[in-house]
Parts: C-alpha cells; sequence; structure tokens
C-alpha cells in the first residue's frame, strides 16, 4: 500500500538556521513528490514538486528538495530559514492514482 | 481571482443537523477532491470526481455525499451531524486527475465545528 512518513512532528529553529524536513514514502512504482506549505489560517500551496529528471528541485521561496530513490526520500531543505517560514509542511505523494498527503510537520520560527 | 473557493468560511451548528459546503473552480480543471483536516493537522482524502463522476471514495460514513453538478462544481452534504465531524474541510482541483502530474489547487477551507 501506498504511504507517506514525515517523522519530524514539530521542528523548532532559530531565524538564520538550516532547514531539513524528512519525508519518506512507499511504493514500489513511479512516484511523482510534492511538498506543500500551509500557513497559519491559511490554504495548502505548493512549495515544489518532483516528476522526472534532476532529482535537486527548487522550488519558491528559497526551498529545494532532493529526491533519493535507493532512500525512498524526499527531503526539503532551505539554507536559511525567516520567521515567516512558521507553518505546516506536507510532503505528498502521487502513486497508484492517489495523492497521499503525510501527517505534516510543524516548523516554528524563533524570531 | 479565486482560482478554487469554498463557501461558507466558517460553519458553526448542532449535532443532529444538516449542512452543505460549496465549492466551485475556474481554472478549468476536470477532477475535484474533498479532504479533511483534523485538529492535529492530517490530511486525509474523502472523495474525488472526475468529470462529474466519483472516482475515489475512501471509507466515510454514508451521512457524507458529495455532489458535483458539473466539473466546476463539488458541493458536500452532511446529513446528521456528530462532534467528530469537526474539521476543517478543503475542497481541491487538478486536472487529469492524480494519475497525471497535476498539482492539487486548494480552496481556503471550511472550517466546521459542531456543538
Amino acid at each position: 500500500a501506498q504511504s507517506v512518513s514525515q517523522h519530524n512532528h514539530h521542528v523548532i529553529l532559530s531565524e538564520a538556521a538550516s532547514l531539513e524536513l524528512g519525508c519518506n514514502y512507499s511504493y514500489g512504482g513511479t512516484v511523482n513528490l510534492f511538498w506543500y506549505v500551509q500557513y497559519p489560517g491559511q490554504h495548502l500551496q505548493l512549495l515544489l514538486k518532483y516528476f522526472s529528471g534532476d532529482p535537486l528541485v527548487k522550488g519558491i521561496k528559497g526551498f529545494e528538495a532532493e529526491f533519493i530513490k535507493s532512500k525512498f526520500s524526499f527531503n526539503l531543505r532551505k539554507p536559511s530559514v525567516q520567521w515567516s517560514d512558521t507553518a505546516e509542511y506536507f510532503c505528498a505523494v502521487i502513486g497508484a492514482s492517489k495523492i497521499i498527503f503525510g501527517s505534516g510537520t510543524r516548523l516554528s520560527i524563533r524570531p | 481571482d479565486t482560482a478554487v473557493s469554498q463557501t461558507p468560511k466558517y460553519l458553526v451548528t448542532q449535532m443532529g443537523n444538516d449542512k452543505s459546503i460549496k465549492c466551485e473552480q475556474n481554472l478549468g480543471h476536470d477532477t475535484m477532491y474533498w479532504y479533511k483536516q483534523d485538529s492535529k493537522k492530517f490530511l486525509k482524502i474523502m472523495f474525488s470526481y472526475n468529470n462529474k463522476e466519483l472516482i475515489i471514495n475512501e471509507t466515510v460514513p454514508n451521512r457524507f455525499s458529495p455532489k458535483s453538478p458539473d466539473k466546476a462544481h463539488l458541493n458536500l452534504h452532511i446529513n446528521s451531524l456528530e462532534l467528530g465531524d469537526s474539521a476543517v474541510y478543503f475542497c481541491a482541483s487538478s486536472q487529469g486527475g492524480a494519475r497525471t502530474n497535476s498539482p492539487l489547487h486548494f480552496g481556503n477551507g471550511t472550517r466546521l465545528t459542531v456543538t
């Protein structure tokens, strides 16, 4: 069965710290991978997506993610976070004709 | 212009009532979804419609009934509301459904509170 795991439930960082949020999926076939962000009180917005090609994907607001097929991972990174990055981050996978979301990681940034 | 719009934004109602949430998208997408986000922010798909036909129907109570009058609209009707139905409900749309690479576009959500 297709599944997505985000092991970090809540991450707290200081401004300018580097960020890495983990995402692992289980599905044996070809996958399409996404990261969505949900700012407080708002809807989900697409941060970045991976379909094929270069496994290092750049998204909006300085975020990037790397698809490592051998590890079934698609971790989200940002070299220097800002207070405005405080949000909930969701990894999502399209595998067998279904979009599955991870449980989300709450990111809190200390000013 | 809002791409995916849901109404109402907030809905407070008592147990046992019947309520509806409306969703409209102006992106020309052929697939629409309803997701439920619980208090722990966990997102779970409820329904998916492609060109007005139901293609995903996860295990949700029969009290939830989606209606798609055309491919730009997907409404959610809930009968006999229960306390556990309190959540934020997100409508979303995409082109080609989950078989394609099309990302989801989400509405702003409807916060349902059942008292």
